[in-house]
């Protein structure tokens, strides 16, 4: 069965510090891997997506920058850390192709920036 | 942009039945998921409607209008369990894989 791992759980950093969250993928292949940020009381805001090593889209602008560096290996990074970047970070998965291409997500990450 | 409305609270007695109501603007329509979140935990996907009618899952059941851009969940015997955030989301074109989201709607069981 699929899993999907997220680490660390939770983070505090002080403005202007950089960021770098992980998550993987296990037992499945050439997933599409998202990265979501969740802000306190509001819906899912879409950072980025990949559909492959090294193939980013990045959905909004912002400070915050993404890498596929394995196929199920997927980096969220900052390199200053903003008030505003707060929030629950969920990573989620899919099987591409398939004709509902379901999301699954992770734990999550939550980070506070003080 | 891609607008996604629901409710932003709701509240039922235990053993009751809630709907929760989704209306969405938005540029193309292929497909449209339910996500139930617990408070401090990831979404957990619930169902998920293409074509008009009802989708039924034991005590959830899912229902799409496409012509009128609506959608409703519904949650029947409330259990305490079910107190969390539902959320809509659409997906908007059949070429990519992205998904938009609702706000969410806060469902609280009482007792």
């Amino acid at each position: 069965s699929q899993t999907i791992h997220q680490w660390p759980a939770t983070l505090v950093q002080p403005v202007g510090s950089p960021l770098s969250l992980e998550c993987t993928v296990e037992g499945t292949s050439n997933p599409n891997l998202y990265w979501y940020r969740q802000a306190a009381g509001r819906g899912l805001q879409l950072l980025f997506y990949s559909v492959g090593i090294g193939q980013i889209s990045s959905e909004v602008p912002q400070n915050l920058s993404a890498s596929r560096p394995q196929d199920r290996q997927f980096i969220l990074s900052s390199k200053k850390l903003l008030l505003s970047d707060s929030g629950f970070y969920l990573c989620a998965w899919s099987v591409p192709g398939q004709e509902k291409e379901t999301q699954y997500f992770g734990p999550g990450t939550r980070l506070l920036v003080l | 942009g891609q607008n996604i409305d629901q409710p932003t609270e709701m509240t039922a007695t235990e053993g009751a039945i809630v709907q929760i109501n989704c209306t969405y603007q938005t540029s193309g329509f292929n497909g449209l998921f339910w996500y139930q979140q617990h408070a401090g935990e990831a979404p957990t996907f619930l169902s998920y409607n293409v074509l008009d009618g009802l989708e039924e899952k034991g005590r959830f059941s899912s229902f799409l209008s496409r012509s009128k851009g609506y959608s409703y969940l519904l949650l029947k015997e409330l259990q305490m369990k079910d107190s969390a955030s539902y959320l809509c989301a659409v997906r908007v074109s059949s070429n990519d894989y992205k998904l938009s989201f609702g706000a969410g709607t806060t469902v609280t069981v009482r007792a």
